[in-house]
């Protein structure tokens, strides 16, 4: 069974489209992540909930809004998608959100907007 | 601005050569973390060493770590083809909830 799993793995839209990309992990770890991937293959931290609350968040535009229902999903919700929004979205969990446990990571999610 | 960086950006070997990839980092550490990521994959934890660790072992994989030079090296040794990926460190820091930051990754192409 795969332990973070990230639906869609592709997504293509158009400027101006609202989309939301959803991650589940089975491990049952604590806190969870999303990672943004850019064209360079640069790593960057977008959000981190632990337990549900929302413990890092970084310099991101508000048109992108996370959501964690439960400590196993964390969704991230894009308003008005723009160009640069392109990137792969990574989500990760970790067992505790201090940054001295390895993270786990899904496949990813190719977003492109055209 | 980023905490850490590989060297080199990009290696190239022929299968059954030592790979070493090395990454430098900024501030004071808790941990250092390489990771792997295959091509339209996400990226797989490789090994974990702490700031008072010098050297870490797992299968081919040898990481050492130099906190007084703020760096630390990866070895695969006896390279495979399948060991074609990017690798990436991660720093992370002590105190309260924390986030991983990571390099830009060396591309390594392990060549048959």
């Amino acid at each position: 069974d795969t332990a973070v799993s990230q639906t869609p793995k592709y997504l293509v839209t158009q400027m101006g489209n609202d989309k939301s990309i959803k991650c589940e992990q089975n491990l049952g770890h604590d806190t969870m992540y999303w990672y943004k991937q850019d064209s360079k293959k640069f790593l960057k931290i977008m959000f981190s909930y632990n337990n549900k609350e929302l413990i890092i968040n970084e310099t991101v535009p508000n048109r992108f809004s996370p959501k964690s229902p439960d400590k196993a999903h964390l969704n991230l919700h894009i308003n008005s998608l723009e160009l640069g929004d392109s990137a792969v979205y990574f989500c990760a969990s970790s067992q505790t959100g201090t940054g001295t446990t390895p993270l786990h990571f899904g496949n990813g999610t190719r977003l492109t907007v055209t | 601005s980023q905490q850490g960086e590989e060297d080199p950006q990009a290696l190239s070997i022929q299968e059954g050569e030592n790979a070493t990839m090395n990454c430098s980092y900024k501030t004071s550490i808790n941990n250092l973390q390489w990771y792997r990521q295959n091509s339209g994959r996400g990226l797989v934890h490789l090994i974990l060493i702490r700031s008072n660790e010098r050297e870490k072992h797992s299968g081919r994989l040898r990481v050492t770590l130099d906190t007084s030079k703020k760096s630390s090296s990866l070895l695969i040794t006896a390279s495979r083809a399948a060991d074609t990926a990017s690798y990436f460190c991660a720093t992370g820091f002590s105190g309260g909830y924390n986030k991983l930051i990571f390099g830009a990754g060396t591309r390594l192409a392990v060549h048959p």
